[in-house]
């Protein structure tokens, strides 16, 4: 079983849309969890960190559930821009500076 | 203000050859990782250094050698390079204060 797993999509969805994604990891001792966007071909970028209260950056929406050991990330009226995959990210290895990636999921927004 | 760097963006090597990807941080971060994409794994840390002169494995180091000198580099050396290797290879660097990563722009590595 993979430590971070994620729906690989893709979604595939209008501009103006609300999707969410959802991540599973696998060690409860996890303490640190993120949400980093990464374009075609390029290196991935922090989008936001999730806290455990659920916190909120503009369009997106970050919730985390300890009990279920699950994460998402909620995007209000998509933009042609949000087009990427997001990978979420845990920190689960004990150390603050070990990050386990998920492998991604791919989302088109459309026009 | 260059960030943090990675050299060659692109390379084409053979089975067998020795291979060293460089990366360059000009942020003075502590930390400093390198890691493998591939399709279906996702990012997997190869990889880390918390300061000049100290390193440590990540998941996947077989094969892999690295070292770190100066704060700012960060080189990794594919000793014999295997098809397997194929990948695109990212660094990436943190400050001692937070967590986030921030990521130079990768290096495409073929190796027939």
């Amino acid at each position: 079983r993979k430590e971070v797993e994620q729906d690989p999509g893709p979604f595939n969805v209008p501009e103006g849309a609300t999707v969410a994604f959802n991540c599973t990891y696998s060690n409860s001792a996890s303490q640190s969890f993120f949400w980093y966007r990464q374009d075609c071909r390029k290196e991935p970028k922090l989008l936001m960190s999730v806290y455990s209260s659920g916190n909120e950056d503009g369009r997106f929406t970050a919730q985390l559930n300890r009990a279920s050991q699950y994460i998402s990330l909620l995007i209000r009226d998509s933009k042609l821009s949000d087009s990427a995959t997001y990978l979420c990210v845990v920190n689960s290895r004990g150390s603050a500076r070990q990050l386990t990636f998920g492998s991604g999921t791919q989302l088109t927004v459309l026009p | 203000d260059a960030g943090i760097t990675q050299s060659p963006r692109y390379k084409i090597t053979e089975t067998g050859r020795q291979v060293t990807l460089m990366c360059h941080q000009t942020w003075s971060h502590s930390y400093m990782f390198w890691y493998r994409q591939d399709l279906g794994h996702g990012l997997r840390l190869i990889y880390y250094s918390a300061a000049a002169d100290i390193t440590d494995k990540g998941e996947v180091p077989d094969g892999y050698v690295v070292s770190r000198s100066k704060t700012e580099n960060f080189p990794l050396t594919l000793e014999s390079a295997t098809r397997s290797q194929t990948s695109v290879y990212f660094c990436a660097s943190s400050d001692i204060l937070q967590e986030t990563q921030y990521f130079g722009p990768g290096t495409r590595l073929l190796v027939l």
